[in-house]
């Protein structure tokens, strides 16, 4: 099976600042990965599809970018509800669906 | 809108068997693919299972074959989640989540429904 793995694991920067989120799979998957946005309690948001389509009413500070085995999500400008833990997933079906184990994002 | 619910979650004993179901609305149910996904206390996500939108084709993660069952009912626009020999490890907070057209291929998961937990425990 695929493995997907993000880095790093948690981060805490100041609101304002820009964030990137790294995500690596194990094989090629061309574009065919997913952001999410989980916050604390809540349930998994879809933030970006097809490695760099924003979905909607996805505020346009997030972005994602990559293809093959390397991506990233990029948080512009952090906000204090942005405060989340970062999921990313591949959804190339002869692979099955897998999910990055996560990227705690916090606020200084 | 779309919503999606689900029901059947409690407490368990390692080998029992418990069923969820996930009713949905707000979109064309029959022609999309359904899935499950978990979350372990304090863990990430794992997807468990996906089922076309004619239930003809099903996969599951590993770590569930042979023990849990995914079946769907068009006419009452419900998923369900049959699972068996449940083990302490499969305690999680269980979601369905909208897949993609017909057999959910090259699409991620844009809705999700609020989740429910299974606690296996004896």
């Amino acid at each position: 099976d695929i493995q997907m793995t993000q880095s790093p694991s948690s981060l805490s920067a100041s609101v304002g600042d820009g964030v990137t989120i790294t995500c690596r799979a194990s094989q090629g998957i061309s574009t065919y990965l997913a952001w999410y946005q989980q916050k604390p309690g809540k349930v998994p948001k879809l933030l970006i599809y097809d490695a760099s389509t924003l979905q909607s009413g996805i505020p346009s500070r997030f972005s994602g970018n990559g293809s093959g085995t390397d991506f990233t999500l990029t948080i512009r400008s952090l906000q204090p509800e942005d405060v989340a833990t970062y999921y990313c997933q591949n959804y190339n079906s002869a692979l099955t669906w897998t999910f990055g184990q996560g990227t705690k994002v916090g606020v200084k | 809108q779309v919503q999606l619910v689900e029901s059947g979650g409690g407490v368990v004993q390692p080998g029992r068997s418990l069923r969820l179901s996930c009713e949905v609305s707000g979109f064309s149910f029959s022609s999309y693919a359904m899935h499950w996904v978990r979350q372990a206390p304090g863990k990430g996500l794992e997807w468990v299972a996906v089922i076309s939108y004619d239930g003809n084709n099903k996969d599951y993660v590993g770590s569930v074959k042979g023990r849990f069952t995914v079946s769907r009912d068009n006419l009452k626009n419900t998923v369900h989640l049959q699972m068996n020999t449940l083990k302490n490890e499969d305690t999680a907070v269980y979601y369905c989540a909208k897949g993609g057209r017909y057999s959910g291929s090259y699409y991620p998961f844009d809705h999700w429904g609020q989740g429910i937990l299974v606690a296996v425990s004896s």
